[in-house]
């Protein structure tokens, strides 16, 4: 079965802190997707990268970069110099290749004060 | 700009009563999706679809239906509302493997729909 375990249920920094949220997946699919999604306040969710399991270079853009990690089944996402607008839940998700179905894990709420 | 948009952002019914949440997209993808989302389960897969007239099962379709008569709508129906069905409610939709990024989900803004 697949599964998207986000341990941290809340992390709350200081602005211009760094903060890293941590995404451990279960797949027996060697062909798989993983995403990363963020949820404002205003509810809607908005895509923020999506890797294929056989793309393992990190990414960087702007103040955020992710590190996937197959040895260790995680994707991890950094947020460099925190902002109070970066202030919203994070969902980690995978999808099988060739499938409909995404499973995502619980979220992760990140606050960040000024 | 890509849009999903959903009926309503807030919804209050009875107990007993049916319910439509009804989703519409402007991004002519093949595949439309009905999640919901409660706190600490993060968001899980209703039903989806992936083409006018079709539609499969996710994770919890019990107690909902659904009706996709045209590519761009796609509803949710609740039968006979029950208070174990307040949550928040999010359609997504995703194109096919022709266009790029094609398994990215776009989402609605989400309706909050409470069960008295």
């Amino acid at each position: 079965a697949q599964k998207v375990t986000q341990a941290q249920t809340e992390i709350s920094v200081v602005e211009k802190e760094d903060v890293t949220l941590d995404c451990v997946y279960e797949t027996r699919d060697t062909t798989y997707y993983l995403f990363w999604y963020k949820q404002p306040p205003s509810g809607e969710l908005v895509f923020l990268i999506r890797r294929n399991s056989f793309d393992e270079q990190n990414e960087i853009s702007g103040r955020y970069s992710w590190n996937f990690q197959k040895s260790t089944s995680s994707f991890n996402f950094t947020i460099t110099a925190s902002q109070v607008v970066d202030s919203a839940v994070y969902f980690c998700a995978l999808q099988s290749a060739g499938g409909f179905k995404t499973i995502f894990g619980a979220g992760t709420r990140l606050f960040v004060k000024a | 700009d890509v849009k999903v948009t959903q009926s309503s952002r807030y919804l209050v019914k009875r107990t007993g009563e049916k319910v439509f949440l009804e989703c519409v997209q402007d991004m002519d993808h093949e595949n439309m999706f009905w999640y919901r989302q409660d706190p600490g389960l993060g968001l899980r897969l209703i039903y989806f679809s992936y083409d006018v007239k079709m539609k499969e099962k996710g994770d919890i379709p019990e107690g909902y239906s659904v009706s996709r008569e045209k590519k761009e709508r796609f509803s949710l129906i609740l039968e006979s509302a029950s208070t174990n069905q307040t949550s928040m409610y999010l359609c997504a939709s995703s194109g096919t493997g022709d266009t790029l990024n094609y398994n990215e989900q776009f989402f609605g803004p989400g309706t909050r729909l409470t069960v008295l």
